[in-house]
């Protein structure tokens, strides 16, 4: 079965400017994650969807990150505007609960100058 | 509020010796433990879980993890470390969203 997709796997902006990442889960996954994983850590979840709802958002700064998942399958993380702090790797995961597995993609390296 | 605990940045070990990647865990109730490797450029992969059951749990490509709930820790090992092993492991608990500990970058040298 096909993985995880995610594009672009580099991004280079300017503060202030905006930028998007696409994601698209393995065939069949209701739950979609992203995560950030900014250098030295662990990733840490930004949003949880199942089919095209919002299950968590609560560590998304709002201000500036949006996500969406209109047909519940593909799905879309916006950062607007960014800021130097926003330089990390974005992951996408997606998985079904009953296996409590997460399957990640190779995820958006975002450098913000 | 839940938490994992990666106490050694890197680990060092010589091929054919045994390999120990350690995590402890804070969470209220019964935790769901994960751990994750990652390779340079790549995604987290799964190697194994504890849901469940019995308190050693095997995994992908020969790893093997101990749940021990008095001491609430996780500790991921291998017999026998291959140069292949190398890369950046990362310990997990869910509950009910997922927590990843810091990641420790292991080595094993020729």
């Amino acid at each position: 079965e096909a993985g995880v997709a995610q594009s672009p796997r580099y991004k280079i902006i300017e503060k202030r400017q905006s930028v998007a990442f696409w994601c698209n889960p393995i065939s069949g996954h209701a739950t979609l994650y992203w995560y950030q994983q900014i250098l030295g850590q662990g990733p840490k979840l930004l949003i949880q969807f199942q089919n095209n709802g919002v299950v968590d958002d609560s560590q998304l700064p709002k201000d500036r990150f949006s996500a969406e998942r209109l047909k519940g399958v593909d799905s879309t993380l916006k950062i607007q505007p960014a800021k130097l702090e926003d330089s990390a790797v974005y992951l996408c995961a997606g998985g079904g609960l009953a296996k409590n597995i997460q399957y990640f993609g190779a995820g958006t390296r975002l450098s913000v100058l | 509020a839940q938490s994992v605990a990666q106490p050694e940045d890197q680990v060092n070990v010589a091929e054919g010796n045994p390999l120990t990647v350690k995590c402890t865990y804070s969470v209220s109730g019964n935790p769901y433990l994960f751990w994750y490797v990652q390779y340079p450029n790549r995604g987290l992969q799964f190697l194994l879980k504890y849901i469940t059951g019995d308190n050693l749990v095997k995994g992908s490509y020969g790893f093997e993890a101990e749940f021990n709930k008095s001491q609430t820790s996780f500790h991921l090992k291998k017999p026998s470390a291959l140069v292949s092993d190398s890369a950046l492991y990362f310990c997990a608990v869910r509950a009910p969203k997922l927590s990843f500990g810091a990641g420790t970058t292991v080595t094993v040298r020729a």
